[in-house]
């Protein structure tokens, strides 16, 4: 069974400071994708990235960085110089291969409040 | 280009009253999703469909019928709503899995309230 645990319920840091959000995934799949979504207050999902079972080069874009480890199963995201606009929550999510359903499995989402 | 459009967008309804919600995409995806999130539980998925013509069973099925006639449209049913269906929901497609494994793209949300 495919599983995705984002152990960290809420986070607090002031404007500034560095935050890393962790998401640790189970699956047996051996080609599968990784994705990290953003729901701000206003409550849409905002797509942020994507990462095949493939490729575990590690990606920065602009303030956000993410870290894929297949020996740790784990696939976390890091804002670089936080900002009270990072304020949301974020969900990590999974998709096998094997199913050929395409079909999301998403982590219970970690609260992220950024104080000015 | 709407992308992905649910209506209603907030709904109060009565114990045992029944709805539908509808979703509609205009991104000729083959895949589609309905998905529900609660307070600390993620999006839970209710039923999905890989065609026009298909659905399938989902995480949490229970008290939801879901139709595809069109390939745009996906339709979520709640015959007799319960209070724990309270809820967001979230419609979602995407590309088939093996073509392009791209992101979901999601709509806006429909938030139900049960009493």
């Amino acid at each position: 069974a495919q599983k995705v645990t984002q152990a960290q319920t809420e986070i607090s840091v002031v404007e500034k400071e560095d935050v890393t959000l962790d998401c640790v995934y189970e699956t047996r799949d051996t080609t599968y994708y990784l994705f990290w979504y953003k729901q701000p207050p206003s409550g849409e999902l905002v797509f942020l990235i994507r990462r095949n079972s493939f490729d575990e080069q590690n990606e920065i874009s602009g303030r956000y960085s993410w870290n894929f480890q297949k020996s740790t199963s784990s696939f976390n995201f890091t804002i670089t110089a936080s900002q009270v606009v990072d304020s949301a929550v974020y969900f990590c999510a999974l998709s096998g291969d094997s199913s050929n359903t395409g079909k999301l499995i998403f982590g219970q989402g970690t609260t992220l409040q950024v104080k000015p | 280009n709407a992308g992905v459009t649910q209506t209603p967008k907030f709904r109060v309804l009565k114990t045992g009253q029944s709805m539908t919600l509808l979703c509609a995409q205009d991104m000729n995806h083959e895949y589609m999703y309905w998905y529900r999130q609660d307070p600390g539980m993620g999006l839970r998925l209710i039923h999905y469909s890989v065609g026009e013509g298909t659905t399938a069973k989902g995480e949490v099925p229970d008290g939801y019928n879901v139709s595809r006639l069109k390939k745009q449209n996906f339709l979520l049913g709640l015959e007799s709503a319960a209070p724990s269906q309270t809820s967001v929901y979230f419609c979602a497609s995407r590309t088939p899995q093996g073509t392009y494994t791209g992101e979901l793209f999601f709509g806006e949300g429909s938030r139900l309230t049960v009493l």
